[in-house]
């Protein structure tokens, strides 16, 4: 099983439409958890921290279900420029203390007019 | 705030030569990572360093790469000899401290084709 996975996408929405992606991870111990969003050729960016009583940033909520390692993003009333890949992101213990940020495959999202 | 610095940007080379990338992180940033993100995957961690120490390079092919970060600032990343399937993006990211809450801040990456 790999250590972080996401829906295999791509998901092809209309605009205003709500979509939601889905990501598990399988080390029990790992820290802390993100979603990172990277346009066409351009680097990720951090889009939000997920924290376990969940986060609301506008139209993004982030959810985290620790006992089923489980984490999710929403995004409301999409917009056109919504488009990117949105790529899960956990802090996954190494071995000797340390933790390694691990990614995810990544979820195209395309919003369409 | 000035971001994180890399270049080249892009980078073509012949299989068996050899290639170096450089960055430049956000100043102040104590924590400096490379990745390599193949085309369709997300980006695979390389090596973290925490100043001018190795924190972690368990997933670096050390046959062909290295990488350093004399007076912990900036890091240079080297292939030799370079293989058809390190074509790649290659980015280097910083954060302040590389706690477990830390975000990344990344380059705009090298993107390297090997032919």
């Amino acid at each position: 099983r790999k250590e972080v996975e996401q829906d295999p996408g791509p998901f092809n929405v209309p605009e205003g439409a709500t979509v939601a992606f889905n990501c598990t991870y399988s080390n029990s111990a790992s820290q802390s958890f993100f979603w990172y969003r990277q346009d066409c050729r351009k680097e990720p960016k951090l889009l939000m921290s997920v924290y376990s009583s969940g986060n609301e940033d506008g139209r993004f909520t982030a959810q985290l279900n620790r006992a089923s390692q489980y984490i999710s993003l929403l995004i409301r009333d999409s917009k056109l420029s919504d488009s990117a890949t949105y790529l899960c992101v956990v802090n996954v213990p190494s071995g000797a203390g340390s933790y390694q940020l691990t990614f995810g495959k990544g979820t195209k999202l395309s919003v369409i007019p | 705030e000035a971001g994180v610095a890399q270049s080249p940007r892009y980078k073509i080379i012949e299989k068996r030569q050899s290639v170096a990338f450089w960055c430049n992180p956000i100043s102040g940033h104590a924590t400096l990572y490379w990745y390599q993100q193949i085309l369709g995957q997300g980006p695979k961690l390389l090596i973290q360093f925490q100043n001018n120490g190795v924190v972690d390079d368990s997933q670096l092919p050390k046959d062909r790469f290295s990488a350093e970060r004399l007076k912990g600032v900036d890091s240079t990343l080297k292939i030799q000899p370079a293989k058809l399937e390190d074509s790649a993006v290659y980015l280097c990211a910083s954060s302040p401290d590389g706690t477990a809450n830390s975000p990344l801040h990344f380059g705009n990456g090298t993107r390297l084709t090997v032919t």
